[in-house]
């Protein structure tokens, strides 16, 4: 989706490193949600975002941490603590409207080693 | 929170129609369905999304029933592009904001 810029695309970690995770969004929309995708499975919500300075805990937000102190931005630290740290991390953005969908972008791939 | 739940996989041959459903018995009142295709190490593609009855765009149709506990996403005439993982999405409320959690998907195959 080209009104979010996910980078890197692609992101290597050496294990005990904290790494962060850019979302920049120009959509103008309110709320922006953190997935984390294994390979064959589904989307899984690790943290989202109504508005500023105030984000929610989604089902795997251990070992992650976030902070909204733009409307534009979103970023996601994969923290040491997160046992298995290596996916695909992707972030979707929307806001609340009669016919406003979830747009994604394009994904980081994050590789720790 | 409503549960969405799909068949784990599907197969179709080029220029048939294809038709994917998606069960969510707990939908809330405000809640619409929308329904993503996703290719490999990319993020979803937004397909369609609705609130009741029937919606279709240039791409595909969304059956929704009376009772909204489940919707049926139609994919016409499909050829080997449409090969990917298809999700169905259920909690993007009107007016408001909600935790929105995804299905496991459905992996649609399409042979020649």
């Amino acid at each position: 989706d080209g009104g979010i810029t996910q980078s890197p695309k692609y992101l290597f970690r050496k294990e005990g490193q904290n790494v962060t995770l850019s979302c920049e969004q120009n959509l103008n929309h309110d709320a922006m949600y953190w997935y984390r995708q294994d390979p064959g499975q589904g989307l899984r919500l690790i943290y989202y975002s109504q508005i500023v300075n105030d984000f929610q805990k989604g089902d795997i937000a251990e070992g992650y941490s976030v902070s909204r102190e733009k409307k534009e931005s979103f970023p996601l630290t994969v923290t040491s603590a997160q046992k298995n740290p290596t996916a695909f991390y992707l972030c979707a953005t929307y806001s609340p409207g009669r016919d406003s969908p979830l747009h994604f972008g394009n994904g980081t791939r994050l590789t720790v080693t | 929170l409503a549960k969405t739940t799909q068949p784990i996989s599907m197969d179709s041959y080029e220029g048939q129609e294809v038709n994917i459903t998606c069960s969510h018995n707990n939908i809330a009142t405000n809640d619409y369905i929308t329904w993503y295709q996703q290719f490999p190490s990319q993020g979803p593609r937004f397909i369609i999304q609705g609130y009741k009855t029937k919606v279709t765009n240039e791409v595909a149709s969304l059956f929704i029933p009376a009772d909204r506990k489940s919707s049926t996403l139609s994919l016409p005439r499909v050829s080997l592009s449409d090969t990917a993982v298809y999700y169905c999405l259920v909690g993007v409320p009107r007016g408001g904001y909600n935790k929105l959690i995804f299905g496991a998907g459905t992996r649609l195959a399409v042979h020649p």
